[in-house]
């Protein structure tokens, strides 16, 4: 059974700092990876999809990066600003079943101003 | 298209009431899927829509639980007897499979609480 796990489980930094959220993952074979925000109460905005094959991905101050073989992903958040505050979550989806998505209990990020 | 919709947003129920929860996917999206979220939880996959077709369902649904999609439209997810259990956030979700991508949007969700 896949089992995500996501460290820290809380985050509290300055406005301005460069961050990393760390997710691993037991099970190598995934066919992707989702990272999504989730502001309180809110649903599931999606930030980026790294496939199997792919190393990382960039969208604007977002970086995520893949390491399947050891099971790992990171989002770099660089210059955080307070609107990046929120809980931050990763998805794998694995190659057996029917495209569900396994969740990590997500990173609770606070950037102060 | 403004994205994934659903409704209502939140429902206050008492137990041992029934609930119906819609959800609105992306149009031309085949795929979609049901989950559920308690508070300091990730997202637990419930079931999961390709059209109309019910095709997996999580241990997580039970008997009490039902789930629709016809047309292959827009999908219903009912509970029935309610516990205060059931008490959680229910999320949708939507995906068309392009190339090798299998990205699900989700909707906003409705939080269901239960006295």
């Amino acid at each position: 059974k896949q089992e995500v796990t996501q460290i820290p489980a809380a985050l509290s930094v300055p406005e301005g700092e460069n961050l990393v959220l760390n997710c691993s993952f037991t099970d190598s074979a995934i066919y992707n990876l989702q990272w999504f925000r989730q502001d309180p109460g809110k649903g599931l905005t999606s930030l980026l999809l790294i496939q199997s094959s792919q190393r990382e991905q960039t969208s604007g101050r977002l970086n995520a990066s893949l390491d399947k073989s050891s099971g790992r992903s990171t989002l770099y958040i660089a210059a955080s600003q307070p609107g990046d505050s929120a809980t931050y979550l990763c998805a794998v989806h694995m190659y057996s079943g029917y495209s569900t998505l396994t969740f990590g209990k997500g990173t609770m990020l606070l950037v102060s101003p | 298209d403004t994205g994934v919709s659903q409704n209502p947003r939140h429902k206050i129920t008492k137990r041992g009431q029934n609930v119906t929860f819609r959800c609105d996917p992306i149009s031309e999206h085949n795929r979609l899927y049901w989950y559920r979220q308690t508070l300091g939880q990730g997202p637990e996959f419930l079931t999961y829509f390709q059209n109309e077709a019910q095709l997996e369902k999580s241990r997580l649904l039970s008997d009490r639980f039902s789930a629709e999609r016809p047309k292959g439209s827009f999908s219903t997810l009912e509970i029935q007897r309610t516990e205060q259990g059931d008490s959680a956030m229910y999320l949708c979700a939507s995906s068309f499979p392009t190339g090798e991508s299998y990205e699900q949007y989700f909707g906003p969700g409705t939080r269901l609480t239960v006295t």
